[in-house]
Formats: structure tokens, sequence, C-alpha cells
């Protein structure tokens, strides 16, 4: 079974200070490595993904995470947050599996503030 | 990427009365749906798996007489919520993968909250 844990509950940062919002993952398989951004009430929306190759993945927002194997990291993180960046965040994992189920973290708050 | 959609994104309910979700896959064919409920300030739980054609795996202590999943067809799966009680009152979110999507992604619809009276 694989699990996700989301060290931070809830992060809060002024605007366009950099932010970190961090992931560690537990798994007995190889796993993708998923960020979405959800906005309220609204479904989920994929950041970024580590399915292999190099460990620094770019995403969609001025967003990247770096997976990191020997410490089963996978850290998001932005250089400098705006105001509309206000979202909660969820890591998942994957198997490397047809059909496989996503496993999500707990989430994290990020809130911005002016 | 692929676009999904849910519809109603919202409904109010009586209790005792069943309110069916709609979650289509409106630009490939999805050969797994997967149905998630997620409550305020939580991360999404995942409820069951279905695939076209089949019955749907239900995960451990969702009631499936209560939680009725169909996916009669690669662009369709329902969830009807049966005898609604306040209780179920909650957001739920439908994803959906395969059919020529890469494996390693699920694209989500935008939600729908139900609200029950």
């Amino acid at each position: 079974a694989q699990s996700v844990t989301q060290l931070d509950s809830q992060v809060p940062v002024f605007e366009e200070a950099p932010v970190e919002l961090r992931c560690n993952y537990s798994s007995s398989v190889s796993v993708y490595l998923f960020w979405y951004v959800q906005y309220p009430n609204q479904g989920l929306q994929l950041l970024l993904k580590y399915l292999s190759g190099s460990t620094l993945v770019k995403g969609i927002n001025g967003f990247e995470a770096e997976f990191n194997k020997s410490q089963t990291s996978f850290h998001l993180r932005k250089p400098s947050v705006h105001i509309s960046d206000t979202a909660e965040y969820f890591c998942a994992v994957k198997k490397k599996t047809s059909g496989s189920r996503l496993t999500f973290g707990e989430g994290t708050q990020l809130t911005v503030n002016p | 990427g692929a676009v999904v959609s849910q519809h109603p994104s919202r409904v109010i309910c009586k209790s005792g009365t069943s309110v069916k979700i709609e979650c289509r896959s409106l630009d490939f064919q999805a050969t797994t749906m997967f149905w998630y409920r997620q409550f305020p300030k939580q991360s999404l739980m995942l409820m069951a798996t279905s695939n076209e054609g089949s019955k749907a795996t239900y995960e451990q202590g969702v009631e499936k007489d209560k939680f009725l999943i169909n996916h009669a067809s690669l662009t369709l799966s329902t969830l009807t919520v049966t005898s609604a009680h306040p209780e179920d009152s909650s957001f739920y979110i439908c994803s959906a993968g395969g059919g020529g999507q890469p494996d390693n992604e699920q694209f989500f619809g935008p939600g729908t909250r139900l609200t029950v009276l």
C-alpha cells in the first residue's frame, strides 16, 4: 500500500515570497507522483507530475517540484507567490499499474497575504 | 488535458430522496472512472472505481446499496445517492482515465456539492 504525508496543513506567506509545500510518501513499489491544486468549490487541477527521468519537474503557474528518491519526498516550490495562488494543494502517488488509484495526502492550505 | 464534466454542480434535496450525479468525459473514452467524496477541509476519499460495462469496486466502508454507481458507457458514469440523509451532505468529485489518455493521469470533474436538508 502507498501513503502520502503532507507535513504542513497550513502555510501562510506574504505575496512575492518563496514557498515550499512538503510531501513525503511511502510505497513498496515504484510510483508516479503528482501535485494538484484545488480552488474553493472546484475540482482538482494538475500542477505537475513526475513519471521518470529528470528529478526536477516544472509545472503550470510557475511551480516546480523535485523528486528525491532517497528521502522519498516530492516537495513543491515556487520562488514568488501571488495572491491568486491561495488554494488547497494535494500531493498524490499512483502505482505504475494500469487503472491503479491515486492516493492523496491530507492537503496543504496555502494562503498568500498582501 | 482532457475535459471531465459533472452535473449538477450543486443540488439541495430533502432527506429521504435520491439524487443522481453525472460524470462525463467530453473528449475521450474513459475506461475507468473514480468517485471521491470530500468533507470540508479534508482530503479526497475514494468511494469506488468503475470500469465500463462492469460492476463498480467499492472501497471498504462505502455502502454499495446507498451509493449506486453505473458506468454504462465509455463517456458516462453516474452516482446515485439513495435515500439521502444530512450526513451524506458533501462534495462529490469524479475523475476519469484510460481511453488513450496517458495511463498515469486522471482528469477530474469540477465536483458536485450535495446538501441534504
